[in-house]
């Protein structure tokens, strides 16, 4: 069965400075990553995902993360945040062939102005 | 073009009650997935059905609780007896299963009480 670890449940920031949150899997077969963010009370937006080919994948907000096979990792960058990045950040993974998403606890991102 | 919409957004029940949840999916869209979110916990696969179908139901509690996607109509899940460790926020996500990778759309969630 696979997993995902998101080791920062919070991360504060200050504006305009970078941001990574940190996420790693755990699967015997290939799967798909996903990044999703979720701002207070609302459901859930992709952020981006990676399928296959190139390892950086770029997402909406200037969002962009790095599928790294060999450390079972694919953390979320962004070189300059701003307030309205403040929100719930999750990692997510699914095999090939079912779209059942497994979610890390997620990362709460807190910019400080 | 209307999103996956999810109803009621709030829902408070006694202990011992039923909840209902709906979700219309997004138009076209065949196939309905439930999470549950436990506070401070990441979301949770239930289930996962096509129209008139359960196709994976191996996140769902035994007991309690139950789901269907009818042909005509929101996918309901419906939880029997409800007690504290129920409240939860449950979301629904629908994709429309074309082949190769199928995206999940999320509706806002229901946000379950349990007093």
């Amino acid at each position: 069965a696979q997993s995902v670890t998101q080791l920062d449940s919070q991360v504060p920031v200050f504006e305009e400075a970078p941001v990574e949150l940190r996420c790693n899997y755990s699967s015997s077969v290939s799967v798909y990553l996903f990044w999703y963010v979720q701002y207070p009370n609302q459901g859930l937006q992709l952020l981006l995902k990676y399928l296959s080919g190139s390892t950086l994948v770029k997402g909406i907000n200037g969002f962009e993360a790095e599928f790294n096979k060999s450390q079972t990792s694919f953390h979320l960058r962004k070189p300059s945040v701003h307030i309205s990045d403040t929100a719930e950040y999750f990692c997510a993974v699914s095999l090939f062939g079912n779209e059942k998403l497994t979610f890390g606890t997620g990362t709460r991102l807190t910019i400080i102005p | 073009n209307a999103g996956v919409m999810q109803n009621p957004r709030h829902l408070v029940r006694r202990r011992g009650q039923e909840a209902r949840l709906r979700c219309s999916p997004v138009k076209g869209h065949s196939h309905v997935y439930w999470y549950r979110q436990l506070p401070e916990e990441g979301l949770k696969f239930m289930v996962y059905l096509q129209k008139e179908n359960i196709i994976d139901e191996s996140g769902m509690p035994k007991e309690r609780f139950s789901a269907e996607f009818p042909k005509e109509g929101p996918s309901i899940l419906r939880i029997q007896q409800v007690v504290r460790g129920d409240s939860a926020a449950y979301f629904c996500a629908s994709s429309p299963r074309t082949g190769g990778y199928n995206e999940q759309f999320f509706g806002p969630g229901t946000r379950l009480t349990v007093l």
